[in-house]
């Protein structure tokens, strides 16, 4: 079945300690999403890429990191000097260019700091 | 600034008891609305794209349309397997791609 893999589906860390939520997907997209989303919020914007070994910067960015080595593959690395990383993490990938590109997600990533 | 405003926050209705939800956008070159279905510790689902005023989609009991500054989710005649918050997000002209969302309005729908 084709789709996106996010692991693991919850995680807890301990303040200080660094993490990396995996997202894989297998839809053959070229442009991949990580977007944060907390109660009563919107999901907002953490990273992006477009193509493999090139990402961008998204509204809420400071904190994390991001890798795109691979078209399947974008980690993300949540540092100690993230704040508040305690969220509902979402992985979108979707085909680029300049239509119209539908958005699909995966399950998610329950992060809990202890 | 691209902004994305749902209401209400919260929708209670009774199963069969029809309703609409609102999207109501500000965004410089809309190039698609975009609504989603969002189960409770799962990743949204998407439902349906709107890219122009005057478009409609339907898909069972929903049904998408789309103004200059607005979109309307309607319900019709809705089940209890139809309670999940819906999401709205726009795509503005420029973007690489990249959606703005609303912070949803959270259904509920009673037997």
């Amino acid at each position: 079945d084709g789709g996106i893999t996010q692991s693991p589906k919850y995680l807890f860390r301990k303040e200080g300690q660094n993490v990396t939520l995996s997202c894989e997907q297998n839809l053959n997209h070229d442009a991949m999403y990580w977007y944060r989303q907390d109660p009563g919020q919107g999901l907002r914007l953490i990273y992006y890429s477009q193509i493999v070994n090139d990402f961008q910067k998204g509204d809420i960015a400071e904190g994390y990191s991001v890798s795109r080595e691979k078209k399947e593959s974008f980690p993300l690395t949540g540092t100690s000097a993230q704040k508040n990383p305690t969220a509902f993490y979402l992985c979108a990938s979707s085909n680029s260019g300049t239509g119209v590109n539908i958005q699909y997600f995966g399950a998610g990533t329950r992060l809990s700091v202890l | 600034e691209d902004q994305v405003t749902q209401s209400p926050e919260a929708l209670r209705l009774q199963e069969g008891e029809s309703s609409s939800l609102n999207c109501s956008y500000t965004v410089s070159g809309l190039r698609g609305l975009f609504w989603y279905r969002q189960d409770p510790g799962k990743g949204p689902e998407f439902l349906f794209t709107l890219y122009s005023a005057g478009e409609e989609k339907e898909k069972e009991r929903l049904k998408a349309t789309l103004t200059k500054k607005e979109s309307f989710l309607h319900i019709t005649a809705p089940k209890p397997e139809d309670s999940a918050t819906y999401l709205c997000a726009v795509q503005a002209g420029g973007s690489q791609g990249n959606l703005i969302f609303g912070k949803g309005t959270k259904l509920s729908v009673k037997p």
